[in-house]
């Protein structure tokens, strides 16, 4: 039972463009949701979060937008730069004292000079 | 500078040998994880460990071991019983109160 998903395996966009990466849950006991972006053979890096008590966070090219109605989240990119060209993961926690995240499937993004 | 190290980044074993992959972490991080990454499957959480002397199985613990004998080192043990070893190992490590975790760069582990 896939609690995170992201359904899109693969985004490529033009440099300079937006990048929207989508990501969807359905555990309504998560209450915060991480961005990771990886590169190939290394960890994954904290890109950006949201709590669920909030629809919006930015932090400079990157916005994360959260509708918990459907419970749904996206990552906006903008501009894309080709340096941005990497795995991205969405990860959801759930609330209590076994602290732990649910990571989706990942999206690769390739960003075109 | 503080880090979570993994060592070695590339292992190889032949197949029915038991493998251990270490985690060390000098960030004074309570909690640690291992988690698995095959094509396609995202992250997948093996075991947690959110104190010394304590973990727990996380979704796909079958065939793993670990221990947390010191708040540093969380090692986990590839059985031959896991079925298909052969897999991307990420280890993670939290500060109490914090939400996201820092991963160290992963350990390739082959079984032939």
């Amino acid at each position: 039972d896939q609690q995170v998903k992201q359904n899109s395996p693969s985004l490529s966009v033009q440099e300079g463009r937006i990048s929207i990466l989508n990501c969807d849950y359905t555990n309504s006991m998560f209450d915060y949701f991480l961005w990771y972006k990886k590169y190939p053979a290394e960890g994954p890096t904290f890109l950006i979060s949201i709590s669920s008590i909030k629809d919006k966070n930015e932090d400079g090219r990157f916005t994360v937008f959260l509708n918990k109605s459907a419970k749904h989240l996206s990552l906006h990119i903008v501009p894309s730069q080709p340096g941005d060209s990497a795995v991205y993961f969405c990860a959801a926690r759930s609330g209590g004292s076994n602290y732990k995240l649910t990571f989706g499937k990942g999206t690769l993004l390739t960003v075109n000079p | 500078d503080g880090g979570i190290t993994q060592s070695p980044k590339y292992l190889f074993r032949k197949e029915g040998q038991n493998v251990t992959l270490s985690c060390e972490q000098n960030l004074n991080h309570d909690a640690m994880y291992w988690y698995r990454q095959d094509p396609g499957q995202g992250l997948r959480l093996i075991y947690y460990s959110q104190i010394v002397n304590d973990f727990q199985k996380g979704d796909i613990a079958e065939g793993y071991s670990v221990s947390r004998e010191k708040k540093e080192s969380f090692p986990l043990t590839v059985t031959s019983a896991q079925k298909n070893p052969t897999a991307f190992y990420l280890c993670a490590s939290r500060h109490q109160g914090a939400y996201g975790y820092t991963f160290g760069s992963g350990t390739r582990l082959t079984v032939v």
